[in-house]
C-alpha cells in the first residue's frame, strides 16, 4: 500500500513551547489529510480534516488556535501544537487520502510535554 | 460519534479462524464499512472495506448482512502477528471517496499459541 511518513516519531518538549509535526505522503498525492490523537488504551479521535490550500475543518471541541494545521502541498501537512502543556501529551497520527478514496495512516508521533 | 459497536476483546487460537463481529444498525445506504487494525504504538493498517457485497482479499474476508446492520471480519488462519486492536468503521458522508473515518473502541484480538 501507499506510504505515509511522520516526523518526528517522538518528541519531548518543555511546557510552553510549540511543537511541529510533519506528515508526508511519499508516493501519492493526498487530496485530503486528517489528524488524529490517541490517548493510552483509547481509540483514535479525529481532530481535523484539511484539504490542500484551504483552511482545516476542526472537529467539535478541538481548539484551532491550539492545534494549527497547514496543508501547503498535496504531499505535506503539518500540525503545530502551540504552547504545549502536559495535557497535550499524546500519540498524534496523521492520515492521507488519495484521489481513489483509499486512506492510509502514518506511524504516529509520540509527544511528551514536561 | 462512531456508528459501530464491537466487543472489547476476543481470543483466538493460532491457526484457527478469527471472526470479529461489528454492529452498525444506523448505517445509511451509501456508507461503506471499513476495517483497520492497529498494532501497539503504530498507525492503523487498512484491512478491507465493503458496501453490501461480501469482500475478500489476501488479508481477510468481510461478510455484510443483507440488511447491512452488521458485519463480520474473518481472518481465516490467525497468526500471533495478527494480535492487534481491530476497528470496524462506518465511513461517514461522501461514499467511498469522501467523508471521514470516525473510530469506535475496537476489539482487542489476542491470538494465543
Amino acid at each position: 500500500g501507499a506510504v505515509v511518513s511522520q516526523h518526528p516519531s517522538r518528541v519531548i518538549c518543555k511546557s510552553g513551547t510549540s511543537v511541529k509535526i510533519e506528515c508526508r505522503s511519499l508516493d501519492f498525492q493526498a487530496t485530503t489529510m486528517f489528524w488524529y490523537r490517541q490517548f493510552p488504551k483509547k481509540s483514535l479521535m479525529l481532530m481535523a480534516t484539511s484539504n490542500e490550500g484551504s483552511k482545516a475543518t476542526y472537529e467539535q471541541g478541538v481548539e484551532k488556535d491550539k492545534f494549527l494545521i497547514n496543508h501547503a502541498s498535496l504531499t505535506l501537512s503539518t500540525l503545530t501544537v502551540t504552547s504545549a502543556h502536559p495535557e497535550d501529551s499524546s500519540f498524534y497520527i496523521c492520515s492521507a487520502r488519495e484521489q481513489s478514496g483509499e486512506q492510509f495512516f502514518g506511524p504516529g508521533t509520540r509527544l511528551t510535554v514536561l | 460519534d462512531a456508528k459501530t459497536t464491537q466487543p472489547p476483546s476476543m481470543d483466538c487460537a493460532e491457526g484457527r479462524a478469527a471472526n470479529l463481529p461489528c454492529n452498525h444498525s444506523t448505517i445509511s445506504g451509501n456508507e461503506y464499512v471499513y476495517w483497520y487494525r492497529q498494532i501497539h504504538s503504530q498507525g492503523p493498517q487498512y484491512i478491507i472495506h465493503g458496501l453490501k457485497n461480501n469482500e475478500t482479499n489476501e488479508m481477510a474476508s468481510l461478510i455484510i448482512t443483507e440488511d447491512r446492520k452488521s458485519s463480520t471480519l474473518i481472518l481465516p488462519h490467525a497468526t500471533l502477528r495478527d494480535t492487534a486492536v481491530y476497528y470496524c468503521i462506518v465511513r461517514v458522508g461522501g461514499g467511498n471517496q469522501g467523508g471521514k473515518l470516525i473510530f469506535g473502541q475496537g476489539t482487542e484480538l489476542s491470538v494465543k499459541p
